[in-house]
């Protein structure tokens, strides 16, 4: 079992519906939870940043984390074709030389 | 956020030749470094971990021979790809990093021919 798991999609949701984005994660250790956005050929680019549990919102986006049940999401609101993107979820536990443990990745599609 | 840059975006080379990447944060200290390999409709696969004046930190699996890394100071690294073979052929990117959350380069797409 991989320690972060995440539906690789694609998932496809038509311009203006509310899209969830979750991963899951075995290690109750972790504590500092990321979201990253990347687009095709391109560096991720990070858009959400929590530490522990609890809600975090940015314009369109909220991240969520929920360790009692060891489950990460992402939503997004009023989605755009702009946000088609890979996204990927990523997680520490502090102790590991600021390494990162990575989801597969999400391919998200927003049709117009 | 910070930025990150990465150089060259993209270089075809010789096999057998060396090719250097240079990574640099421009706006803040990295205390630390990372290099990734992504191959095609995959994540990320960190290669290595560089702290700035010290050896960097392979992961299993990766050649140290063949990927220099190099972390001379707190704003610049690089990973020298030597004697390239058509196999090194990918997509790296660095991120650099002063907590837990990394920030990336735009990657660079090194083709080995």
């Amino acid at each position: 079992q991989k320690e972060v798991e995440q539906d690789p999609g694609p998932l496809s949701v038509p311009e203006g519906a509310i899209v969830s984005l979750n991963c899951t994660y075995s290690n109750s250790a972790f504590q500092y939870f990321m979201w990253y956005r990347q687009y095709s050929r391109k560096g991720p680019e990070l858009l959400m940043y929590t530490y522990s549990s609890g809600n975090k919102e940015d314009g369109r986006f909220t991240a969520q984390v929920d360790k009692s049940s060891k489950y990460i999401s992402l939503f997004i609101r009023d989605s755009q074709p702009s946000d088609s993107a890979t996204y990927l979820c990523a997680m520490s536990d502090g102790d590991s030389n600021y390494q990162l443990i990575w989801g597969a990745g999400t391919k998200l599609i927003i049709k117009p | 956020g910070a930025v990150v840059s990465q150089h060259p975006s993209r270089v075809i080379c010789k096999s057998g030749t060396s090719v250097k990447i240079e990574c640099r944060s421009l706006d803040f200290q990295a205390t630390t470094m990372f290099w990734y390999r992504q191959f095609p409709k995959k994540s990320l696969m960190l290669m290595a971990t560089s702290n700035e004046g010290s050896k960097a930190t392979y992961e299993q699996g990766v050649e140290k021979d063949k990927f220099l890394i190099n972390h001379a100071s707190l704003t610049l690294s690089t990973l020298t790809v030597t004697s390239a073979h058509p196999e090194d052929s990918s997509f790296y990117i660095c991120s650099a990093t002063s907590g837990y959350e990394q920030y990336f380069g735009p990657g660079t797409r090194l083709t080995v021919t």
